[in-house]
């Protein structure tokens, strides 16, 4: 039982344009998202996150929305660089339940051509 | 700041070998612990996590364990590896369970 599903497995942009990475999940009771970034062979980073109180978090080139009601969340990277090429992790938890694990979606890999 | 440092970075170990994992975290206390794998186009497995010395939660039946000795240790073991073992491992702190986590730089097992 997924309960976090990235559907696209890969996605290509061009530098300088907007890269969109989409999650979707279907516990309810989740309320705190993350995204992390990973490149190969080392530890994810954590990059930014997301309360359900907020439909809205910006970091720098980095903004993750929201959407409760269809139970979906994204990251917008404007510009995109090709340092953004990496695998890119959702990851959502229901902070206040006693199921405390973060729980990740397989990933987008992510690859910014020059 | 904190820092998370896990040993070896890369491993190759014949089955039915045994494994020991390290993983020691640096700048706070009482840190939650957890131990991942991402094995080969998978995601991220929670195995293991500890909220604190000698507390251990296992998430998956499975032929590993993990041990807290002390508070911003963690270990990860296992008697006897199995082919299905090799993979990726990250150790992992957190101040809140459930809130943001922080990977360590992960190790390569392969088991041949």
């Amino acid at each position: 039982d997924q309960q976090v599903k990235q559907n696209s497995p890969s996605l290509s942009v061009q530098e300088g344009r907007i890269s969109i990475l989409n999650c979707d999940y279907t516990n309810s009771m989740f309320d705190y998202f993350l995204w992390y970034k990973k490149y190969p062979a080392e530890g994810p980073t954590f990059l930014i996150s997301i309360s359900s109180i907020k439909d809205k978090n910006e970091d720098g080139r980095f903004t993750v929305f929201l959407n409760k009601s269809a139970k979906h969340l994204s990251l917008h990277i404007v510009p995109s660089q090709p340092g953004d090429s990496a695998v890119y992790f959702c990851a959502a938890s229901n902070s206040g339940g006693s199921n405390y694990k973060l729980t990740f979606g397989k990933g987008t890999l992510l690859t910014v051509n020059p | 700041s904190q820092t998370i440092h896990q040993w070896p970075a890369t491993l190759v170990q014949p089955v039915g070998s045994p494994l020991s994992l390290e993983c020691t975290v640096e700048g706070t206390s009482n840190p939650n612990l957890y131990w991942y794998r991402q094995a080969a186009g998978r995601g991220l497995q929670l195995l293991f996590y500890s909220v604190g010395i000698g507390q251990i939660s296992s998430e998956v039946p499975q032929n590993l364990s993990a041990s807290r000795p002390q508070d911003r240790q963690f270990i990860l073991s296992s008697k006897k590896l199995l082919l299905s073992d090799s993979g990726f491992y990250l150790c992992a702190w957190s101040v809140v369970l459930g809130n943001t986590i922080y990977f360590g730089e992960g190790s390569w097992l392969t088991v041949v």
